[in-house]
């Protein structure tokens, strides 16, 4: 099993570009959630997905969108992407909301 | 003040030391609580759950007091592959579901 994993692995964008960042996971967990990671702040929730098909916002969703059209997949987008979004994006999944959450390698996002 | 707090560190430790770390947490309706490892530059991943009447695992040791709100790790005989930081993570529930919060993390380093 992979686990989970996400592409890219590092991206640089300019202010204003767009991108969607996938999450694949083969573990069959009904949650996935995308988190970005700043020093200092800790890990952040920015969306998450309780069952394919479903989304909800979560601590830090501004500027982002999300989509989960398969239970496997998990995509987040930058419509429009600033300076303050350059961050380290970690996408995770679980069983349930209160067991362990399992994260891929995570994708380094710098805006210029 | 923040929900979940911890020291950053760093600690630096001497190989074969004992360490022990503290975690604070200021919602008094958290359930469930664990401790994650993450090494530099790499995703966050299970360490151990955290259960009331305190658990072992090998060197590894945790423990909870809701009385006074923290949770500790305590790790015995430290080793140079122990060196990275370690997250405090606390489960509560919320209207929406199960929130989980992220300490900022301890950075750990074991030195020869």
């Amino acid at each position: 099993n992979a686990g989970v994993t996400q592409t890219p692995k590092f991206r640089v964008l300019k202010t204003g570009q767009s991108m969607t960042l996938l999450c694949a996971q083969d573990m069959n967990h009904e949650y996935m959630y995308w988190y970005r990671q700043d020093p200092g702040m800790g890990l952040r929730l920015i969306h998450y997905s309780v069952g394919e098909g479903t989304t909800a916002k979560g601590e830090v969703p501004d500027g982002y969108n999300v989509s989960r059209l398969k239970k496997q997949n998990f995509l987040l987008g930058l419509e429009s992407a600033a300076p303050s979004q350059t961050s380290v994006y970690f996408c995770a999944s679980s069983t349930s909301s209160y067991n362990e959450q399992f994260f891929g390698p995570g994708t380094r996002l710098t805006v210029l | 003040r923040k929900e979940v707090e911890q020291d950053p560190g760093p600690f630096n430790v001497p190989e074969g030391a004992t360490v022990a770390f503290n975690c604070t947490y200021s919602n008094s309706a958290s359930q469930s609580f664990f401790w994650y490892r993450q090494d530099c530059r790499k995703e966050p991943k299970l360490l151990m759950s955290v259960y009331s009447s305190g658990n072992e695992d090998g060197r590894f040791t945790a423990q909870l007091n809701r009385a006074s709100q923290y949770i500790s790790l305590l790790i015995r005989d430290s080793k140079l592959s122990d060196s990275a930081t370690y997250l405090c993570v606390v489960n509560r529930r919320t209207g929406g579901g199960n929130k989980l919060t992220f300490g900022t993390g301890t950075q750990l380093k074991v030195e020869l």
